[in-house]
């Protein structure tokens, strides 16, 4: 069976680093592309980037390009989001998700984390 | 860069038919997949189409998809709506590198 787990909720003060993380499991680790996907509660999904756990190729979404860096780990089978000085504004729910090809739709979601950001 | 834009809500009764559009600001929606997702509150999202028109395996086949070119915008059809359809429906498409998803139409079945 696959699985996305994805690490448990998070609080932060304003610029804290913070990781999150998502551990695949059920198929082959390699095979597909991971993306990142930003809800900001009461509103809308947002792609932030994506990355093939093969060779770390990874693309980001222009509004998330130098304010994240996502990342995957092929030993562990678990990919990575990554901020090195929280904002308010990046309080949200985080969504991991496995892609059936690299401009495919998503197939599997991770359950989500919850980022709360405040002093 | 281009923005999919979906109608903010709709409402229908059970038993009912409805459909919720998604509509591309430029390019051609033929040109590139467009995938359905369903997100019921406080859950993770489902995808419910994928490539246009294609159903993964669980989804009751109430859900369809479709491609309009002459109006660049794709539909979501729910036939014989049930109280559990009630949820978020956003739409999802690409171009160079680049992943949108529509605004979200949020179903209510009354």
């Amino acid at each position: 069976e696959v699985q996305l787990v994805q690490s448990g909720p998070e609080v932060k003060k304003p610029g804290e680093s913070l990781t999150i993380s998502c551990k695949a499991s059920g198929y082959r680790f390699t095979s597909y592309w991971i993306g990142w996907v930003r809800q900001v509660p009461g509103q809308g999904l947002e792609w932030m980037g994506v990355i093939n756990p093969t060779d770390s190729d990874t693309r980001y979404s222009p509004s998330f390009q130098g304010q994240v860096t996502v990342s995957a780990d092929r030993s562990f089978s678990s990919a990575s989001l990554q901020w090195s000085s929280l904002k308010a504004s990046d309080t949200a729910m985080y969504y991991c998700a496995r892609l059936m090809y690299f401009y495919g739709s998503v197939d599997y979601w991770g359950q989500g984390t919850l980022v709360t950001v405040s002093s | 860069n281009f923005m999919l834009t979906q109608p903010h809500s709709v409402s229908e009764s059970p038993g009912k038919t409805v459909t919720i559009s998604c509509t591309r600001s430029s390019g051609y929606i033929a040109s590139n997949y467009v995938h359905w997702y369903q997100q019921r509150p406080g859950s993770s999202p489902t995808t419910v189409i994928y490539e246009d028109n294609q159903r993964p395996s669980g989804v009751p086949d109430r859900f369809s998809g479709s491609i309009d070119s002459s109006s660049n915008s794709a539909s979501l059809t729910i036939s014989g709506l049930k109280t559990e359809d009630e949820a978020d429906y956003y739409c999802q498409s690409y171009d160079n590198y680049y992943r949108v998803f529509g605004g979200g139409t949020k179903l209510t079945v009354l």
